[in-house]
């Protein structure tokens, strides 16, 4: 079983969705979670960050995690054809014991 | 506020020739610096990671080497290139001596390809 799993997608939808991004992992001694947005030929962009269990709300994105399920996401409010990218959770002990999920795919349609 | 430089952008090189790549922080001091490699399809795979200078962590055994001579500098090399060393490189960073938790912040890579 891998430590952190991602549906690799792809995942389209239209313009204005709410989108929900998920990943699962393995180890509960896990305390930190992110997402990133990484965009073709670019570098992973830091998009939220968090260590509690709980909702974190930053603009139209909203990050929830489910410690006792083992489970985070990533919710987009109103996606815009510029969220288009892929998704990466990391989950970890730290920023040195960090373990990524494979990316998710996705695609706002106009 | 703190950027991350990393050069180049692409680069393609023969089997058996030698790699260096570059990686400046500014905007910060004493950061973790770390070099990652994303393979099509795969999450990110940690290679090396930095507390210090000369202090270098390798976390996959394999063909590639990393050095920190200054501060914020952080170089990845390889004497002879392998044809599965092509990939997209990252170099990262995070806040040191502060909280073991702090995020890290990615450069913008350099896609590698050995021919």
């Amino acid at each position: 079983q891998k430590e952190v799993e991602q549906d690799p997608g792809p995942l389209s939808v239209p313009e204005g969705a709410i989108v929900s991004l998920n990943c699962t992992y393995s180890n509960s001694a896990f305390q930190y979670f992110m997402w990133y947005r990484q965009y073709s030929r670019k570098g992973p962009e830091l998009l939220m960050y968090t260590y509690s269990s709980g909702n974190k709300e930053d603009g139209r994105f909203t990050a929830q995690v489910d410690k006792s399920s083992k489970y985070i996401s990533l919710f987009i409010r109103d996606s815009q054809p510029s969220d288009s990218a892929t998704y990466l959770c990391a989950i970890g002990q730290g920023a040195q014991k960090l373990v990524f999920g494979q990316g998710t795919r996705l695609t706002i349609n106009p | 506020s703190q950027t991350i430089h990393q050069w180049p952008a692409t680069l393609v090189q023969p089997v058996g020739s030698p790699l260096s790549l570059e990686c400046t922080v500014e905007g910060t001091s004493n950061p973790n610096l770390y070099w990652y490699r994303q393979a099509a399809g795969r999450g990110l795979q940690l290679l090396f990671y930095s507390v210090g200078i000369g202090q270098i962590s390798s976390e996959v055994p394999q063909n590639l080497s990393a050095s920190r001579p200054q501060d914020r500098q952080f170089i990845l090399s390889s004497k002879k290139l392998l044809l599965s060393d092509s990939g997209f490189y990252l170099c990262a960073w995070s806040v040191s001596g502060g909280p073991y938790n702090s995020p890290l912040h990615f450069g913008n890579g350099t896609r590698l390809t050995v021919t």
